[in-house]
This record gives C-alpha cells, structure tokens and sequence, in this order.
C-alpha cells in the first residue's frame, strides 16, 4: 500500500511566522517526490520535484528538503505572508505514471 | 496556461444515469489523467492516457471508463453514477516526461453531485 502522510492537516500562523509541514511516503520503489500548492477556487500547481536523497529545492521564500531513505520531506515556509494561504500538497511518485498524492496541508496566515 | 478545460464544470445528476465529463487540452501533450478528489483523501488517479487510444487503470477505476480518440480529448464515463461517485473530478496534463512526467498541469475541475 503506498499510502502519503502529510502532517499537520491544517495549521494556522500568524503574518511573518515561519513554519514547515511534513509529508511522509513509503521509500521502496521511490522516483520522485513532488510539491504542489492549492489556492482555493483554483487547480493545484506544481512547486518543486525532488529525486535524489538530501535534494534541497527553494523558491522564494519557500523551500523543500528530502530524505528517501526514511522517507520524508519537509516544506517550510519563511516569513508566511496572507497569500501563502492554500493547501499544500505532496505526492509520491513510484513510476512515469504512478503518483500517490496525501490530503495535504492546509494552511491559514492571519494578516 | 496549461490550456486545460473541463466540461461541465458542475453537474447534478441522479443515481443509475449515464455521466460524461469532458477534458480538452489545447497543446498536444500526449500524456491526461483523470483523478478524483475527496475530503480526507489525496488525488486519486482514476484512468490515464498515452496517447490515442492507449489507456490504462489508476488507483481507483471501478465504475469507471476513458476514451481518447484524439490526442485534444480524453473524456471519462460513469456508465451508471452511484452516490460513492460524487467528488470533484481533475484533469491533468504532463507536459514531460520521465521523472518529471509527475510534474502535472491541473484543469479547473468539474464537481459532479449523485443524488
């Protein structure tokens, strides 16, 4: 069963508050790990793709580590600002085709 | 602009009738999916397309059917919608290949209800 965790499942910060969430995948059979932010009213897009162990990705303010030997990955974001607000997705992927999505992460940034 | 559109973007039907939604992509990509989203529940991969005529199964196709008669459409049938099948339903589309084939461009969505 390839079942993606994301922890937590909401989580609420106030403007200027770094934070990070987890996302945890069965690392057997592992090809990639991807990112991807969901605004409200609107389809889900793309981050960051990972590979290989100890990857480091970074946009903005926002970056992603990963660990395939445990299999974990972790986004922060620093500095949440009221338009990072969105859920944030991760999702596994064990082939060109096979992609194993978690419910995500959904976060809230108070002015 | 992945230049992705869904129809119908909403739609309420009754249990027991046929159900046909509709993805149309603008770019040629050869690689569509269809997934279904749920409160609690990550995407789920329903059927895919590589190209014309060549489909295959996801995680969860049971009730469910594809076609792909041209490389533009990929269309998604329930031949008979039950209630379990309400859900919002994605299409995608993979721009890449290999590793970054998972890199999917998301269409706006279409929210099904089955009374």
């Amino acid at each position: 069963i390839l079942n993606v965790e994301q922890s937590p499942q909401s989580l609420h910060v106030q403007e200027g508050d770094s934070t990070n969430f987890t996302c945890s995948f069965p690392s057997s059979n592992f090809y990639a790990l991807h990112w991807y932010r969901w605004e409200t009213a609107k389809s889900p897009e793309a981050l960051f793709v990972m590979t290989l162990n100890g990857d480091e990705k970074k946009k903005g303010r926002i970056s992603a580590t990963l660990n395939t030997k445990e299999g974990y990955s972790y986004l922060y974001i620093k500095g949440s600002q009221p338009e990072d607000s969105a859920t944030y997705l991760c999702a596994s992927q064990y082939n060109n085709n096979d992609m194993r999505f978690g419910a995500g992460t959904r976060l809230t940034v108070k002015p | 602009d992945a230049g992705i559109t869904q129809s119908p973007r909403h739609k309420v039907t009754e249990t027991g009738t046929p159900v046909t939604l509709r993805c149309h992509q603008t770019e040629n990509h050869r690689y569509m999916y269809w997934y279904r989203q749920d409160p609690g529940h990550g995407l789920r991969l329903i059927h895919y397309s590589y190209g014309v005529k060549d489909t295959d199964k996801g995680e969860v196709s049971d009730g469910y059917s594809v076609s792909r008669s041209k490389t533009e459409d990929f269309l998604l049938t329930l031949e008979s919608a039950t209630s379990s099948q309400t859900s919002v339903y994605f299409c995608a589309i993979s721009p890449r290949t290999g590793i970054e084939q998972g890199e999917l461009f998301f269409g706006e969505g279409s929210r099904l209800t089955v009374l």
